[in-house]
């Protein structure tokens, strides 16, 4: 079965620019979750949804925002880009619910802001 | 801030050596999840913990989820080359929906 995927794998991008990152989660998930990897760093926690409602909120910049569309994919939209902003783009996807369950990471944006 | 303590951060082993790493947190978790990480590559997830106690293989690959909810161990026995990599633990607050908080992570590195 296909697992998360992610467009674009790399992008790069000129500060004070916009990107828009894509996240297509495992079929019949309905849960999302993006997070924010520095080179040397955890994934940190952005911002997840589920049935198209945004459920939890972590560190995301205001510049930032995000979407989760009718077929479940979903959006990250940065805007006013800085050069801090370089990282991989993580998205998971899993069955959401009041019960807790396996996330399952696609294979990652890497952003470049130059 | 990240509330999982994981050590130890990095090590090197001897290739059929068996390897162990802990995950500590002052948070009680609901669920513990161990995830692997090539450079550039997504985590991919290898264990989930449930229960209090649970003690769970998959293949070469074994880990615990403590009595008290605060910490989880894995373990990997006779270590290849490919097991090189970043291993994390993540953990999920039940009240704070199915968002996963990362340990910091542990560096294995094999000699051949």
């Amino acid at each position: 079965a296909a697992g998360v995927i992610q467009s674009p794998r790399h992008l790069i991008k000129e500060k004070r620019e916009t990107a828009t990152l894509k996240c297509y989660p495992i079929s019949r998930h309905d849960t999302v979750y993006w997070y924010q990897q520095g080179p040397g760093q955890d994934p940190q926690f952005l911002i997840s949804f589920y049935e198209k409602m945004q459920s939890d909120k972590g560190s995301i910049p205001d510049r930032f925002s995000a979407q989760q569309f009718s077929d479940y994919h979903s959006e990250l939209n940065m805007s006013s880009l800085e050069l801090g902003d370089s990282a991989l783009y993580f998205c998971a996807s899993s069955l959401g619910g009041p019960k807790n369950t396996e996330a399952f990471f696609g294979q990652g944006t890497r952003l470049t802001v130059v | 801030g990240q509330q999982l303590n994981q050590s130890p951060q990095s090590m090197f082993i001897q290739e059929g050596e068996d390897v162990s790493m802990n995950c500590t947190s002052s948070s009680i978790f609901n669920t513990w999840l161990w995830y692997k990480q090539d450079p550039g590559e997504g985590p991919v997830l290898l264990i989930a913990l449930y229960k209090a106690g649970e003690l769970t293989s998959n293949g070469r690959l074994t880990a615990q989820f403590g009595i008290t909810r605060k910490d989880s161990f894995l373990n990997i026995s006779a270590s290849i080359p490919s097991d090189v990599g970043i291993y994390f633990c993540a953990g999920q607050l039940g009240n704070a929906g199915n968002m996963l908080t990362f340990g910091g992570g542990t560096r294995l590195m094999v000699k051949p």
